[in-house]
């Protein structure tokens, strides 16, 4: 059974560096994405964004400005690091899996293994 | 970016009912659509991919179609434990966008 464990810090200062970690456990890592999603107290889910095995990562242009997502593989884990935070960027961060089928020629992609969820705060 | 719409924001429901949530894209997206459910303070867990491609666990009561623009998600006799938040996500083009969610409460 595939298992997401994330951790990192969960109050922050505004301009700070949020800083989150992934590991899987359980199951393979390579051959998916690997995503971050946040949500707001009391609102919807927003794509961050997402990495695959060899690094290759795709953001969310809201916020590409201020994200990197990197993976080390040699520990199966994946990070996300977001600069320069404000209360805005409050919110519960989760880490999930992206598998792919292949269909026709055509890779359908979802989420479907995610983290319990990591609550971050940003206030001075 | 791509919009979804889903309708309504709120469903007051019985358990037993049948209810449908419709989802709408501001493009077609094809069969590039997913659903999820939320229950609060969890995360959220994967119903369907390709719009109607129920995942492994999930009950036979839920259905998923559609395809273009409009995609719905049916629960066929709600049980108490489908209570909970549902939200459409569209992969179809970066950046991945949801719904606002429909709330299912009960009545």
């Amino acid at each position: 059974q595939v298992r997401l464990q994330q951790w990192g810090a969960g109050l922050l200062k505004p301009s700070e560096t949020l800083s989150l970690s992934c590991a899987v456990y359980g199951g393979s890592f390579g051959g998916y994405y690997w995503s971050w999603i946040r949500q707001p107290p009391g609102r919807g889910l927003e794509w961050i964004g997402e990495i695959n095995y060899s690094g290759s990562a795709n953001y969310n242009p809201s916020l590409k400005s201020r994200v990197i997502i990197s993976v080390d593989t040699s520990k199966n884990q994946f990070s996300l690091k977001l600069s320069s935070v404000t209360a805005a960027d409050t919110a519960v961060y989760y880490c999930a899996r992206v598998p792919g089928v292949l269909w026709f020629g055509y890779y359908y992609y979802y989420m479907d293994v995610w983290g319990k969820g990591t609550t971050v705060t940003v206030s001075s | 970016d791509i919009q979804l719409t889903q309708s309504p924001s709120f469903l007051s429901a019985s358990v037993g009912d049948r209810v449908t949530i419709t989802c709408r894209a501001s493009q077609a997206i094809g069969s590039y659509l997913a659903w999820y459910q939320q229950e609060p303070g969890k995360a959220p867990k994967l119903l369907f991919y390709a719009a109607s491609t129920l995942q492994s666990g999930v009950p036979s009561r839920f259905s998923g179609s559609g395809s273009g623009t409009e995609f719905t998600l049916t629960v066929s006799r709600l049980q108490p434990e489908d209570f909970a938040t549902y939200y459409c996500q569209q992969v179809n083009t970066y950046p991945y966008t949801f719904g606002q969610g429909t709330k299912l409460e009960i009545k």
